[in-house]
């Protein structure tokens, strides 16, 4: 069964824009991590924050955590059109139990 | 994709058929994972594995099946008793043995379709 649950579904932005993301869970987590995948492609790792940081960065991607509401938001500031893929969050409490959300679908017009 | 490679990109069976799918690492990770993906939906886990010679099954391993029997092979072969097999199968892998704790790499994917 999902765990995590992103919103909005789609999304789109002219290029420059930022987009905004957010994932709610249900249950604890050890860590969240988010994921990208482009159509029809394998998931990429994009970042992990682990259930003790409030905050992390990457390049022009900024994810937060508020374990108090169970949610997670993923910033992408000025984005481009090869930001253009659908962006899942995963949650893990232990072991091998990774749960992805649905996604989602991020267009970037030019 | 971060050196696992899954072949074939596309598969067609026909209904009745086994079809195996190929996934391989040359990362040297001890674990590796199986999903299956569904028009607008997230991953699910079929199968993981932690160590050679060992596999647990994971949410949807009815009408699944797989072996570990290198360390860099984990096939997946999806038999005549999974009703509705069409998706798109994704393999995985990470170094430490609980991914919760550690980044899965994904290999490209196979869409499987039935015919």
């Amino acid at each position: 069964s999902q765990q995590g649950e992103e919103d909005p579904q789609a999304l789109s932005i002219q290029e420059g824009e930022n987009a905004t993301m957010n994932c709610s869970y249900k249950t604890s987590i050890n860590n969240l991590q988010w994921y990208r995948q482009n159509s029809g492609r394998g998931l990429v790792h994009l970042i992990l924050i682990r259930s003790n940081e409030r905050e992390k960065h990457s390049g022009r991607l900024r994810v937060t955590l508020d374990t108090s509401k169970k949610s997670s938001s993923l910033l992408i500031t000025a984005s481009r059109a090869a930001d253009t893929a659908s962006y899942f969050c995963a949650t893990a409490l232990r072991g091998y139990d990774m749960r992805f959300g649905a996604g989602t679908r991020l267009t970037v017009k030019p | 994709d971060g050196g696992i490679t899954q072949s074939p990109k596309y598969l067609f069976r026909k209904e009745g058929q086994n079809v195996t799918l190929s996934c391989e690492q040359n990362l040297n990770h001890d674990a590796m994972y199986w999903y299956r993906q569904d028009p607008g939906q997230g991953l699910r886990l079929i199968y993981y594995s932690q160590i050679v010679n060992d596999f647990q099954k994971g949410d949807i391993a009815e009408g699944y099946s797989v072996s570990r029997e290198k360390k860099e092979s984990f096939p997946l072969t999806v038999t005549s008793a999974q009703k509705n097999p069409t998706a798109f199968y994704l393999c995985a892998s990470s170094m430490r043995r609980e991914p919760s704790t550690d980044t899965q790499y994904f290999g490209p994917g196979t869409r499987l379709t039935v015919l």
